[in-house]
């Protein structure tokens, strides 16, 4: 069954530093998501993207982040400049193209900011 | 109001009892609705998507109310594997499919 993949599957960094966090998604989805999950709470809504553009994104995703697709596979979130409280889990996910279809999510990213 | 909010529990419950989740949103524009289900430090996977017919699947049963804005998920004989996080998720109004989640309902199965 495909998946999407997330690499890596634990970052640790230092404030003030970028991070890039990667994510494979399914190969025949055309939407694609970062959503993240700080510990104990709830998952939070970033960024949607589609035809190589952001097609939506939340008050979270601020100017420290942006995304990326620079190939045909590689799906890519970006943090210029990482604070404290960025550290979270960040799941990537995708779907194909009926908006009420379901969202594969992958197995995530621990970002811990020191 | 929160735009979708779930009683976090936990419930505990033994094997075999039957439990009901319940989950309001605020949007009444929403289009699409689910249950995912979340283990410990783990990724949110779908359950099953919410109609507003009703819907089943095996122990689960899925109902939304969209005049009260409600959602409910059902689960009949509890197995120890049930043991999870479940998550109330409405997709948002816009086409851009994203999903707004609540905080999850935790629900413990013990022998």
């Amino acid at each position: 069954e495909p998946e999407v993949t997330q690499t890596p599957s634990h970052q640790v960094t230092q404030m003030g530093q970028e991070v890039i966090l990667r994510c494979v998604p399914i190969s025949n989805h055309l939407y694609f998501y970062w959503y993240r999950q700080i510990l104990g709470q709830k998952v939070e809504f970033l960024v949607s993207f589609y035809n190589n553009e952001i097609s939506e994104k939340s008050e979270i995703f601020d100017d420290q982040f942006s995304v990326e697709r620079p190939d045909g596979s590689n799906f890519t979130l970006k943090i210029r400049s990482t604070k404290l409280e960025d550290s979270a889990m960040y799941f990537c996910a995708s779907r194909t193209v009926t908006s009420t279809d379901t969202q594969y999510f992958g197995p995530g990213t621990r970002l811990t900011v020191l | 109001r929160k735009e979708v909010e779930q009683d976090p529990g936990p419930f505990n419950v033994p094997e075999g009892a039957t439990v009901a989740f319940n989950c309001t949103y605020s949007n009444s524009a929403s289009q699409s609705f689910f249950w995912y289900r979340q283990d410990c430090r783990k990724e949110p996977k779908l359950l099953m998507s919410v109609y507003s017919s009703g819907n089943e699947d095996g122990r689960f049963t899925a109902q939304l109310n969209r005049a009260s804005q409600y959602i409910s998920l059902l689960i009949r004989d509890s197995k120890l594997s049930d043991s999870a996080t479940y998550l109330c998720v409405v997709g948002g109004s816009g086409n851009t499919g994203k999903l707004i989640f609540g905080q999850g309902t935790t629900l413990q199965v013990k022998p």
